[in-house]
């Protein structure tokens, strides 16, 4: 099974902060990456799919990337409202994995 | 509007089972490939089960956590995918999530349920 692991676990940023969470995979998963959102007691949302095509409705501060195993969400200007917990999920191979999770905070 | 609803969750003994229903409006559901993925408390998102969409096959796959317990299955007449869960275990115990895929086979799921939460407890 295709290991998927964030870092950091957890983070503590500003409003107006960029803010830089990664996924790195155990094996080779191309693109095929997804990055959600949630929210205590919510549903998770989806923010980008393919490493980094922005899902409709996802605000464009909200952007994506890949390098080889490493996939990066980048948040560029922290609203009050990005406070959550991310999850990366990758899609390449069954069964569809996800990181561990990375909790935004406010500083 | 999108909706995504599941249903069927409660309070279950061990080794019993239970049968998830996420039923959908405002999409043409046969269409959608559906993914179910649950939330034990305090913990993160762990993905247990998929089906895509029947003119793709129908693929079924699932995690070995629940592999030969739980089944997925669809009634695209009736736009509800199920997830039947037997010799349900105190793990099982999480908040359940079914999320649709417009793609049809992807797993990016881009909408989702609001959630059912099944606890198994003697």
């Amino acid at each position: 099974d295709i290991q998927m692991t964030q870092s950091p676990s957890s983070v503590s940023a500003s409003v107006g902060d960029r803010v830089t969470i990664t996924c790195r995979a155990s094996q080779d998963i191309s693109n095929w990456l997804a990055w959600y959102q949630q929210k205590p007691g919510k549903a998770p949302r989806l923010l980008l799919y393919a490493a980094s095509s922005l899902q409709s409705g996802v605000p464009s501060r909200f952007s994506g990337s890949v390098s080889g195993t490493d996939f990066t969400l980048t948040i560029s200007s922290l609203q009050p409202e990005d406070f959550a917990t991310y999850y990366c999920q990758q899609a390449y191979r069954f069964p569809h994995s996800f990181g561990q999770g990375t909790k935004l905070e406010i500083k | 509007e999108v909706q995504l609803v599941e249903s069927g969750g409660g309070l279950v003994q061990p080794g019993r089972s239970l049968r998830l229903s996420c039923t959908a409006s405002g999409i043409t559901f046969g269409d959608y490939a559906v993914t179910w993925v649950r939330q034990a408390p305090g913990k993160g998102l762990e993905w247990i089960s998929f089906i895509g969409r029947r003119s793709y096959g129908g693929t079924t796959e699932y995690a070995a956590s629940v592999k030969g317990r739980f089944t997925i299955s669809r009634d695209d007449s009736r736009s509800i995918a199920y997830l039947q869960m037997d010799s349900l275990k105190s793990e099982d115990t999480a908040v359940y999530y079914c999320g649709g895929d417009h793609r049809g086979y992807s797993g990016y799921a881009d909408y989702w349920g609001q959630g059912t939460r099944v606890t198994v407890s003697s």
